[in-house]
């Protein structure tokens, strides 16, 4: 079975720096998806950025960018330039490659809630 | 365009009641999953519906079933409640061929309180 692991249960930073969350995972599938999401108080998840296994091209999307070590199966994210609406609870997670069943759905980390200091 | 919306937003029961959460999924999607956030922890996958049928199960038990509407609006219905049953329920919805993307829209989620 897939594990994701987020051994950071709290982090911090001061706005306009730069905070990197960590993330692990186990599997043994060699075609997957990975994903951050975003948990404000507002409870909805907002997807932040995604990483298809096979590309080995680290995604970006604006002030957020990710380090993907597939050997390693670790799955940073990394905010640039951090700003107060940042501040939430931040999940990784998997999914399989394969879409159908149970399969198809995410598995997620216990999180790790990011506090934004003025 | 509509987002997915989830009702009720917070609600409490008493231990073996049963309960319906319902979700509305955004505009133009066609499948719905449902997860289950307990205090501190990450969502785990309850199950997905696609076509008005279940399409994949999490580690929960039976009394634990939904269903999916035409319009692909939901219900999660849960029998018999058990104190652990307290949580906030998601309900995230995606066009299945899109499905591989991993673009789930959420809802903000009933907050289920179990006495």
């Amino acid at each position: 079975a897939q594990t994701v692991t987020q051994s950071q249960p709290e982090m911090s930073v001061q706005e306009a720096e730069t905070v990197t969350l960590s993330c692990t995972y186990d599997t043994s599938e060699s075609d997957y998806y990975l994903f951050w999401y975003k948990q404000p108080p507002s409870r909805q998840m907002i997807l932040v950025i995604r990483q298809e296994a096979y590309k080995q091209q680290n995604a970006t999307e604006n002030r957020f960018s990710v380090n993907f070590q597939k050997a390693a199966k670790s799955f940073s994210l990394k905010i640039s330039d951090s700003q107060l609406g940042d501040a939430a609870m931040y999940f990784c997670a998997y999914r399989s490659g394969q879409w159908g069943g149970s399969q198809g759905n995410l598995i997620f980390g216990k999180g790790t809630k990011l506090s934004v200091k003025p | 365009e509509t987002g997915v919306t989830q009702s009720p937003t917070h609600l409490i029961k008493t231990r073996g009641q049963q309960v319906t959460l319902r979700c509305s999924s955004q505009s133009g999607h066609n499948t719905v999953s449902w997860y289950q956030q307990a205090l501190g922890q990450g969502p785990q996958f309850i199950f997905q519906y696609y076509r008005e049928e279940e399409n994949g199960r999490g580690n929960f038990p039976p009394r634990f079933s939904g269903l999916q509407f035409p319009n692909y609006s939901s219900e999660l219905n849960v029998n018999a409640l058990e104190l652990d049953d307290s949580a906030l329920y998601l309900c995230a919805s995606s066009l299945r061929l899109a499905a591989n993307t991993g673009e789930l829209f959420f809802g903000e989620g009933s907050r289920l309180t179990v006495l």
